[in-house]
């Protein structure tokens, strides 16, 4: 079983939808939680991370299940330049080596 | 700020040739990994060193893969010989070493293709 699942999409939305992505992780003893976001043929860069309460930046929402262990990213009012894979990422510590596992990603298209 | 420099970008070799990528994190980050994206799936965790010592190389296919950052700072990731299936992006990303541990830089990548 895989540590990180993500359905990999594609998903295609019109511009100004609401789109909502979903991460289940394995591993209960997972302490850290993020969302990178992956340009085609770029770098991931770290979109924002997640916390038990939840939170936000701007148009962008992301939750935390621990009971269900279930991380998921929202984002309303989407732009063409959200058009991005985002990788959903689980830490098993904060100090060990070999505790980083990434999602195999969402695609994501916003259509104008 | 410099992010994280990587060379070459590109690389096409055929199998059972040697190759070597270079990766110079941002100054100051005294943690460097080096990832493995193949496409269509997420980066694997090759290698991480804290400072110029090993801090975990489990996932590192050491029949051919080896990996060094000698002074702390600058990496070299080597394979010998590679074959079809290291057809992948290698990405080298960096931290400030403390928690959380996943904020790591990461660099453009090297795109290797074997042929």
């Amino acid at each position: 079983r895989k540590e990180v699942e993500q359905d990999p999409g594609p998903f295609n939305v019109p511009e100004g939808a609401t789109v909502a992505f979903n991460c289940t992780y394995s591993n209960s003893a997972s302490q850290s939680f993020f969302w990178y976001r992956q340009d085609c043929r770029k770098e991931p860069k770290l979109l924002m991370s997640v916390y038990s309460s939840g939170n936000e930046d701007g148009r962008f929402t992301a939750q935390l299940n621990r009971a269900s262990q279930y991380i998921s990213l929202l984002i309303r009012d989407s732009k063409l330049s959200d058009s991005a894979t985002y990788l959903c990422v689980v830490a098993l510590d904060q100090t060990g080596a070999n505790n980083l596992f990434f999602g195999t990603g969402t695609r994501l298209t916003v259509i104008p | 700020e410099a992010g994280v420099a990587q060379s070459p970008r590109y690389k096409i070799i055929e199998k059972r040739q040697s190759v070597a990528f270079w990766c110079n994190p941002i100054s100051g980050h005294a943690t460097l990994y080096w990832y493995q994206q193949i496409l269509g799936q997420g980066p694997k965790l090759l290698i991480q060193f804290q400072n110029n010592g090993v801090v975990d190389d489990s996932q590192l296919p050491k029949d051919r893969f080896s990996a060094e950052r000698l002074k702390g700072v600058d990496s070299t990731l080597k394979i010998q010989p590679a074959k079809l299936e290291d057809s992948a992006v290698y990405l080298c990303a960096s931290s400030f070493g403390g928690p959380p541990m996943a904020e790591q830089y990461f660099g453009p990548g090297t795109r290797l293709t074997v042929t």
